[in-house]
């Protein structure tokens, strides 16, 4: 079956402009799972959601992040205002359940000129 | 809160020799995972020990999960080209249930 989709693949934005990032997860999985990678770095926790329940917001580094699921599917991950320092990649993973296995998506790579 | 460290952070081996990358978590975990990350891809499950003492063996590579249940360790054998990526352990708390990834180790083999 389909793994996780992510659009856009790519991002160019200028300083300020608010951008948003897709997550399509495994149909089926109820965990949904964003991270933030910048360059040669691990895997920072952003936000995960586990069906119905109130999101875990612990990870996101300002109010400026913000993220939904709609319908427990698709996600978007908001970023306003954005900043240079917000250049990375965001993953989406999804899991049948919170902490299994998680499968990745391949990445929106964000670059704030 | 709980953690999970990695250790090395970067390792540079030659092609044929060994490698080991460890994972150590502040609390027992009830299950660790592994994932590799190929260059400019996405992390990418290998395993999941949940026993303690636990070994596991996919061809060249040898998973271990401590009988504590609180490190873990990846061993690859004869290393090769295609073994070059980050390799992230990532370790489920027994008492909080949350799944935490280390930093990773990177591993560059020279030809």
């Amino acid at each position: 079956g389909a793994g996780v989709s992510q659009s856009p693949s790519n991002k160019v934005t200028e300083k300020g402009k608010d951008v948003e990032l897709r997550c399509d997860p495994i149909s089926g999985h109820t965990a949904l799972y964003w991270y933030r990678q910048s360059l040669g770095q691990g895997l920072e926790f952003l936000i995960y959601f586990q069906g119905n329940s109130a999101p875990d917001k612990s990870g996101l580094p300002s109010d400026r992040f913000s993220a939904e699921r709609t319908g427990g599917s698709v996600s978007t991950l908001t970023i306003q205002r954005t900043q240079q320092e917000d250049s990375a990649v965001y993953l989406c993973a999804s899991s049948f359940y919170w902490a299994d296995t998680q499968y990745f998506g391949p990445g929106t790579r964000l670059t704030v000129l | 809160g709980q953690q999970v460290m990695q250790i090395p952070q970067y390792q540079h081996v030659q092609e044929g020799e060994d490698f080991t990358t460890y994972c150590n978590s502040s609390t027992t975990l009830s299950n660790i995972q592994w994932y590799k990350q190929r260059p400019g891809g996405h992390p990418v499950f290998l395993i999941q020990l949940v026993k303690s003492g636990e070994v596991k063996k996919q061809k060249r590579l040898t998973f271990q999960f401590g009988e504590a249940k609180k490190n873990s360790s990846l061993h690859i054998t004869a290393t090769q080209t295609t073994d070059v990526g980050t390799y992230f352990c990532a370790g489920k708390s027994s008492n909080t249930g949350k799944l935490i990834f280390g930093q990773g180790t990177t591993l560059q083999v020279k030809p």
